[in-house]
């Protein structure tokens, strides 16, 4: 299973709104990240975690809030968005490279296409 | 900091023939990963190849191969056989070996991108 599953694929929001995106991987990778993509653009770093800790945090707003409640799941949580903030947002997943140096390639979901109304 | 640059926003090519993408990479570090990724309308981001600064021989997976000169940091993809299927964004990628940062690491350092269309 190669697989980084992310939920739901598709999410409207109002700017008041509350919500979650959700991300899980059962491949025993123990770094797992966010990313936030704008259209024809790269996809920009906003998190990472390792051995569910919070290792990296790129200096993103504080109405983005991340959780990693166990090794396979990485959850997002959205309140009070922009419609600046409307983008596609995909989780990706890799070997901690304690264990390994060489596997150092994320795999990545599909994405959720986020749109703030 | 390392920085990524893809000089082709968009290339075309024909069904069946070859192209090559564009990859330059600015780095101090001796040792690092290079990666190409694809990413077409589905929205998810592929491996297509990876290649460790380390190895002088060339990454090779079936229709897709890259030229890495290391001296001028230049890291580009050959996609022999262009297939309809093929049509995609494709994004050149740094990363830095282990290391004792603090996670510098994990970050991954993308190009822009470059859209290839294939036409038939």
């Amino acid at each position: 299973d190669t697989e980084v599953t992310q939920t739901p694929k598709h999410l409207v929001m109002g700017m008041t709104n509350k919500k979650s995106l959700k991300c899980e991987q059962h491949m025993g990778h123990r770094a797992m990240y966010w990313y936030k993509q704008k259209a024809k653009k790269p996809p920009e770093l906003m998190f990472v975690y390792s051995y569910e800790k919070l290792s990296i945090n790129e200096s993103v707003p504080s109405r983005f809030s991340p959780e990693c409640p166990n090794s396979s799941l990485l959850n997002l949580h959205l309140h009070a968005l922009q419609p600046e903030d409307s983008a596609l947002y995909l989780c990706a997943s890799s070997q901690d490279w304690w264990i390994s140096g060489m596997n150092t390639e994320a795999f990545f979901g599909q994405g959720t296409r986020l749109t703030v109304v | 900091a390392q920085t990524v640059t893809q000089s082709q926003p968009e290339m075309s090519v024909q069904e069946a023939e070859t192209v090559t993408l564009s990859c330059t990479y600015d780095t101090s570090e001796s040792d690092y990963y290079l990666f190409w990724y694809k990413q077409p309308p589905s929205r998810q981001m592929i491996l297509v190849i990876r290649q460790e600064a380390y190895k002088q021989q060339n990454a090779t997976e079936n229709r897709f191969s890259v030229n890495f000169q290391k001296a001028a940091k230049s890291f580009s993809l050959k996609i022999s056989d262009s297939q309809l299927g093929d049509a995609a964004m494709y994004f050149c990628a740094y990363r830095s070996p282990q290391s004792n940062s603090g996670g510098s690491n994990y970050k991954l350092t993308f190009g822009k991108g470059t859209l290839l269309t294939v036409n038939p």
